[in-house]
């Protein structure tokens, strides 16, 4: 069974660098035909896919968000990482990683709340 | 940038009714599209993919229909564990957006 689970401060000051982290079980970051993906949603509103990172070290990112994000891999941890820089309240929301598999994303983590602000 | 438009935004339903849920692309995206049912506090759950395969797991009271740049989600027969939130989610381009959604809640 495939599992995904966040780590990382729950509160990030203004112009600061947001950094969470997901442990994958089940499953490895380096093989396999998988889109590993950080995925968010604020408060009552619609899921925003900010980016993801292929088994063989590639990323893609949320063009709106892509000048702040970066997204990597510890293959020796089987994890891989977010990183959000210069946040505001505006980033403030709900961080999910996720498995997406070419044909829709079919495990999430618990997600993991984190509020930006001072 | 590809949008993604889910109409009804709430929808008031009652046990064993059929419900419909509709969503509509900015441009073609052939049948790259999912659906997932998302409820209070939790991830949202993979129901559909290629806009009409359902899920493993998925019961058969879900199903999904269309290409190009219009979809339906159809319940057709609600239960309680229904009552939620409903997101389409595009995946023709390297980058993926969900609808708005669309709630689906006791009448």
């Amino acid at each position: 069974q495939v599992q995904l689970q966040e780590s990382g401060p729950g509160l990030v000051k203004p112009s600061e660098t947001l950094s969470l982290t997901c442990s994958v079980s089940g499953a490895s970051v380096s093989s396999g035909n998988y889109y590993w993906s950080w995925i968010r949603q604020p408060p009552g509103k619609r899921p925003e896919w900010i980016g993801y990172i292929f088994y063989t070290g590639s990323t893609n990112y949320n063009p709106s968000l892509k000048s702040r994000v970066t997204i990597s891999a510890d293959t020796s941890k089987n994890q891989f990482s977010l990183r959000l820089g210069s946040v505001t309240a505006a980033d403030t929301a709900v961080y999910f990683c996720a498995r997406d598999t070419l044909d829709g994303i079919d495990y999430w983590g618990q997600g993991t709340l984190v509020t930006v602000s001072s | 940038d590809i949008q993604m438009t889910q109409s009804p935004s709430t929808l008031s339903a009652t046990v064993g009714d059929r419900v419909t849920v509709t969503c509509r692309a900015s441009q073609n995206i052939n049948i790259w599209l999912a659906w997932y049912r998302q409820k209070p506090g939790k991830a949202p759950n993979l129901l559909i993919y290629k806009a009409s395969t359902l899920e493993s797991g998925v019961p058969s009271r879900f199903s999904g229909s269309g290409s190009g740049t219009d979809f339906t989600l159809t319940i057709s027969s609600l239960q309680p564990d229904d009552f939620a939130t409903y997101y389409c989610q595009q995946y023709n381009t390297y980058s993926r957006t969900f609808g708005q959604g669309t709630k689906v809640e006791i009448k």
